[in-house]
């Protein structure tokens, strides 16, 4: 089975700018959570998406937002971004059961100028 | 008080050696625990998942869970430079569907 991916996987924007993440989940998953890791806060978690559904969402502004489509992939959005959005963008998916593992992608390493 | 906490590292062990890696944890409503390891540029990947306190052992890898102490540990036996890596502590509760809490992870360097 072919992994978690995520696209692109480097990105460079500057302040005030939008930017679109992609993550395509493992065959069969309906679930996908996003992660935001930096070296002062570690792993964060962002919002979690099952079934085109956002059901789970951590303590992120609303610039931070995300979809998921009908056949799983999901994309976050970040608009107006900030120096501090500097960050390693997981995603994650998993079969969807409140204790099913999660298998993360390489992540997008996004850098605000 | 973060919810868990670990302790960063760096941690710098020579080739062969037993490695200790401890998180600790604030919510008894945790009951599931996993290791995961990630490598630089890398995501996180799945080590070890267990549920109720006491030992589980996987190859070199052995994880320990005390939640009368909201203690929980990852020994690496004959550790080698290949498990060079960053070692993140997670854990979920046990009801409902709420995300991974992770700890902020521990560097390992192995020396050969």
């Amino acid at each position: 089975k072919a992994g978690v991916t995520q696209t692109p996987r480097y990105l460079i924007k500057t302040r005030g700018q939008q930017v679109t993440l992609s993550c395509s989940p493992i065959s069969g998953h309906r679930s996908v959570s996003w992660y935001q890791q930096t070296p002062g806060q570690g792993l964060q978690f962002l919002f979690e998406y099952f079934s085109e559904t956002q059901r789970n969402k951590g303590n992120f502004p609303g610039r931070f937002s995300g979809r998921q489509f009908s056949n799983s992939r999901s994309e976050m959005n970040v608009s107006t971004l900030e120096l501090g959005d500097s960050a390693l963008y997981l995603c994650a998916s998993s079969a969807g059961g409140a204790t099913d593992t999660q298998y993360f992608g390489p992540g997008t390493r996004l850098t605000v100028l | 008080q973060k919810e868990v906490e670990q302790d960063p590292g760096p941690l710098s062990v020579p080739e062969g050696a037993i490695v200790s890696l401890n998180c600790t944890y604030s919510n008894s409503a945790f009951q599931y625990f996993m290791w995961y390891r990630q490598y630089s540029r890398k995501g996180p990947e799945l080590l070890m998942y267990t549920y109720s306190s006491g030992n589980k052992e996987d190859g070199r890898f052995t994880a320990q869970v005390d939640k009368s102490s909201k203690y929980i540990s990852l020994f690496i036996r004959d550790s080698q430079p290949s498990d060079s890596a960053t070692y993140l502590c997670a854990m979920i509760r046990n009801s409902g569907n709420t995300p991974l809490v992770f700890g902020k992870g521990t560097r390992l360097s192995v020396i050969a």
